[in-house]
């Protein structure tokens, strides 16, 4: 069964520009999750969907986006970018959703995002 | 977002010791605790996902706990091997909010 996908694996982008990033999560599974890791921090959640819909979002800026469609793909964006968004961008898959699940999220290989 | 502790935040042991580290989190609102290992270059990979007090649960030679009511789980490594070298997360789900990930406890293993 293939695993969570993520694309692309690495940008580069310049201040002030957008960026989207994708996610196919495994098939079958309805939620995807966000996160963007940066050193010295944890996974930080940005936003989670589930069936289309956004069920929770983290701490920030509007900057920051997403949605899902309706074959459980996601992508989110990122608008002008600022040099502190340069970090390991994450998405996961599950069945439940988000917090209310007792099963494990899947990880994509990530988008390592550079902004200068 | 409340949040998740984890100690210690990185560790060195030699090739066969025995190590464990905490996670602590708010026990309050609790739904289940996960526990990922994270090598570099690839994703974080599920070890356990436990939900009731007094969980245990194991796979090969890492076993975890979990306790609800003071909000802590311990994870255990028997025998450490260099291929243990990873960081270990671990994540608490409530019914009302996302995973929340604490930021990980790094360990190398030294042959």
């Amino acid at each position: 069964k293939a695993g969570v996908t993520q694309t692309p694996r690495y940008l580069i982008k310049t201040r002030g520009q957008q960026v989207t990033l994708s996610c196919s999560p495994i098939s079958g599974h309805r939620s995807v999750s966000w996160y963007q890791q940066t050193p010295g921090q944890g996974l930080q959640f940005l936003f989670e969907y589930f069936s289309e819909t956004q069920r929770n979002k983290g701490n920030f800026p509007g900057r920051f986006s997403g949605r899902q469609f309706s074959n459980s793909r996601s992508e989110m964006n990122v608008s002008t970018l600022e040099l502190g968004d340069s970090a390991l961008y994450l998405c996961a898959s599950s069945r439940g959703s988000g917090g209310r699940t007792n099963t494990e999220a899947f990880f994509g290989q990530g988008t390592r995002l550079t902004v200068v | 977002i409340l949040n998740v502790e984890q100690s210690p935040q990185s560790l060195h042991v030699q090739e066969g010791d025995s190590t464990n580290f905490t996670c602590s989190f708010p026990s309050s609102n609790f739904y289940a605790l996960h526990w990922y290992r994270w090598e570099t270059a690839k994703s974080p990979e599920a070890l356990f996902v436990m939900t009731l007090n007094g969980d245990e649960k194991k796979k090969g030679r890492i076993s975890a706990t979990l306790n609800t009511k003071e909000g802590y789980s311990y994870l255990y490594i028997k025998g450490s091997q260099p291929e243990d070298s990873a960081t270990y997360l671990c994540a608490r789900g409530s019914g009302n909010t996302p995973l929340v990930f604490g930021k990980g406890t790094r360990l190398s293993v030294i042959a």
